[in-house]
């Protein structure tokens, strides 16, 4: 079983449709993120949960809405998207530790998304 | 503001040496990891330097000089396997990471 799962690989939506994206780790990590990936630009981080409090939100639109009901998942609620949106959406996880910044961050496969 | 800057694209054969660097300016610095991804796969951990000098794992080594601000990522006896995207990340003094672009690297025959 592979870290981090994420589902599904692709999905098409058009700018009135709502979807979610998963994603679970199964290493017993305590911080999930969201990454958006676009065609030559870093990644920019979207959201962060640690201990399943939320303690970032990089001024992301609220058309993306997350939900943590658990240290193992994370969701990616998507809502009346716009084509820009359109990108690879990464789930990571890591332990963090307050005492060590060395934790390196564990990716999923991504979710290729594509608003039409 | 924060700057992680690396080349954009790579080209080197098989057998050979390739050298990435990575430059960055952040707020404060808890340490400079690589990572790679090849097309349509999760980004995977390679490496993480906090303290200057050399990390070597293998045919991967790392570099860290925090004093001028610069990184580099020496792949050697390159295999066509090691074809992909190489990122550069920082963690600034808030714990955040600031990612770099990539540098495509492209292994030819």
């Amino acid at each position: 079983e592979t870290g981090v799962t994420q589902t599904p690989r692709h999905l098409v939506m058009g700018m009135t449709n709502k979807k979610s994206l998963k994603c679970e780790q199964h290493l017993g990590h305590n911080a999930m993120y969201w990454y958006k990936q676009s065609a030559k630009k870093p990644l920019e981080l979207m959201f962060v949960y640690n201990f399943k409090e939320q303690t970032e939100n990089n001024s992301v639109p609220s058309r993306f809405s997350p939900e943590c009901p658990n240290s193992s998942h994370l969701f990616l609620h998507l809502h009346t998207l716009q084509p820009e949106d359109s990108a690879l959406y990464l789930c990571a996880s890591s332990q963090e530790d307050r005492s060590s910044y060395n934790s390196p961050l564990h990716f999923g496969n991504g979710t290729r998304l594509t608003v039409t | 503001g924060q700057n992680i800057d690396q080349p954009t694209e790579m080209t080197a054969t098989e057998g050979a040496i390739v050298q990435i660097n990575c430059t960055y300016q952040t707020s404060g610095f808890n340490g400079l990891f690589w990572y790679q991804q090849h097309a349509g796969e999760a980004p995977t951990f390679l490496s993480y330097n906090v303290l200057d000098g050399l990390e070597e794992k293998g045919r991967f080594s790392s570099f860290l000089s925090r004093s001028k601000g610069y990184s580099y990522l020496l792949l050697k006896e390159l295999q066509m396997k090691d074809s992909a995207s190489y990122l550069c990340a920082v963690k600034d003094s808030w714990g955040k990471l600031q990612f770099g672009a990539g540098t495509q690297v492209v292994v030819t025959p």
